[in-house]
């Protein structure tokens, strides 16, 4: 599975925007990217994926790159509840162990 | 609407006990079952996973084990807990037959091995 590049931390003033970048400039061509968050001490929720088009549900969209090297997680209003770690994980489609590689993440807070 | 349950939320228990932790899924049949440990300021590591009842596949060599005696139940188990075992569990489940779909956690137990 491709590895992925995130910010360490961001700040985001609540009910603005906050757009979270990652890298996978080494995603194959079969390769989804996934969101995830995890808040303190709760287990990690899903928000989104996708393949290569852009992708919106009732959380936040996915902004994928024409070449599929990067994305942008979208929380169109920040919330205070949305303060949480962002991870961004790319995984092949027809993996076996269905494993999810949790790097890192980007640690957000959102700020009143 | 699928929910998924992990029970206890939290757990201390003594170098050398045993452990059990239990983890159903409601509104869905035969989901892929996963077993995570995420160590403290770490990402999560997969333990176990199932695709069926009985059916377990390791991931990585430990004191742990892992049984799916029905469906929707899936239990991780030791017979003498280390001081390593230390962390925080998951519990997911996944959509079968469509390995793109994602996994959905439950809120976790965390385990302290004093």
């Amino acid at each position: 599975d491709a590895k992925t590049t995130q910010p360490p931390s961001m700040d985001c003033a609540e009910g603005r925007a906050a757009n979270l970048p990652c890298n996978h400039s080494t995603i194959s061509g079969n390769e989804y990217v996934y969101w995830y968050r995890q808040i303190h001490s709760q287990g990690p929720q899903y928000i989104i994926h996708g393949l290569k088009n852009n992708e919106t549900n009732e959380m936040a969209s996915l902004i994928i790159t024409e070449d599929r090297k990067s994305s942008t997680l979208i929380l169109p209003h920040a919330t205070l509840r949305d303060t949480a770690v962002y991870y961004c994980i790319v995984r092949l489609f027809t993996s076996n162990t269905g494993k999810l590689i949790f790097g890192q993440g980007t640690t957000l807070q959102v700020k009143p | 609407s699928q929910t998924i349950h992990q029970w206890p939320a939290t757990l201390v228990q003594p170098v050398g006990s045993p452990l059990s932790l239990e983890c159903t899924v409601e509104g869905t049949s035969n989901p892929n079952l996963y077993w995570y440990r995420q160590a403290a300021g770490r990402g999560l590591q997969l333990l176990f996973y199932s695709v069926g009842i009985g059916q377990i596949s390791s991931e990585v060599p430990q004191n742990l084990s892992a049984s799916r005696p029905q469906d929707r139940q899936f239990i991780l188990s030791s017979k003498k807990l280390l001081l390593s075992d230390s962390g925080f569990y998951l519990c997911a489940w996944s959509v079968s037959g469509a390995s793109n779909q994602p996994q959905h956690f439950g809120d976790g137990t965390r385990l302290s091995i004093l």
